[in-house]
């Protein structure tokens, strides 16, 4: 257990909804990365929040959304979900956000029908 | 972005051969190389990872090294054991921060 906690753990939605997924990130911890993982593209850099700041985004949907809020928790908002947005989506956790070890919360599995 | 390559696809070995999985980058301010196991349905667990002032790190039957002239590094696994048998990732951490870029993952099988 790395102390990351994610909800839900399944998600199963149709297309066109809209989902929020959580993030607590470890104790201690500022800052959240969230990951995307799917089978053909493996694991992809989606968005870095610091202590409820957005610090850098990756390859992440105009659909998509994130905030990180004052307790430090995260939440990621997907929007308008396609069937090609089925992934799942890991938050990790990291000290300063900068070159530390980042640790990965279970993941939550979405399924868009 | 940072581009990382990860080679083979695929690895299967029988229980206590080596394996090894090798990396490379393309930014040279790369500073930070961490490897990642991770089981089907779970989440990706670091193993080791090394910063670029050193050329070696070694945690039992686990060691990294890094060539940074070359821009590339490479996890050894010694003596396999059927639950070694996962997909390992590679990452850079570019120098300015801030996001893991991951290479594709390599399949371990090991076999009894």
């Amino acid at each position: 257990d790395s102390g990351v906690t994610q909800t839900p753990k399944h998600l199963i939605t149709a297309t066109g909804q809209r989902v929020t997924l959580r993030c607590s990130p470890r104790s201690g911890d500022l800052s959240v990365y969230w990951y995307q993982q799917s089978l053909d593209q493996g694991l992809q850099f989606l968005i870095q929040y610091y202590n409820g700041e957005e610090r850098a985004k990756g390859n992440i949907l105009e659909r998509f959304s994130a905030q990180q809020f004052p307790d430090l928790h995260s939440e990621l908002n997907l929007s308008s979900l396609e069937l090609g947005d089925s992934a799942l989506y890991f938050c990790a956790s990291s000290v300063s956000g900068e070159t530390d070890t980042q640790y990965f919360g279970p993941g939550t599995r979405l399924t868009v029908l | 972005g940072e581009n990382v390559e990860q080679h083979p696809s695929t690895l299967s070995v029988q229980e206590g051969d080596s394996a090894v999985i090798k990396c490379t980058y393309s930014d040279s301010a790369s500073n930070y190389f961490p490897w990642y196991k991770q089981e089907l349905g779970k989440r990706p667990q670091l193993i080791i990872d090394i910063r670029s002032n050193v050329g070696e790190k070694k945690d039992q039957r686990i060691a990294v090294t890094l060539n940074k002239t070359a821009k590339h590094f490479s996890l050894h696994i010694t003596e396999t054991q059927p639950e070694d048998s996962a997909v390992y990732f590679c990452a850079a951490f570019l120098n300015s921060g801030y996001a893991l870029n991951f290479g594709k993952g390599t399949s371990l099988l090991v076999t009894p």
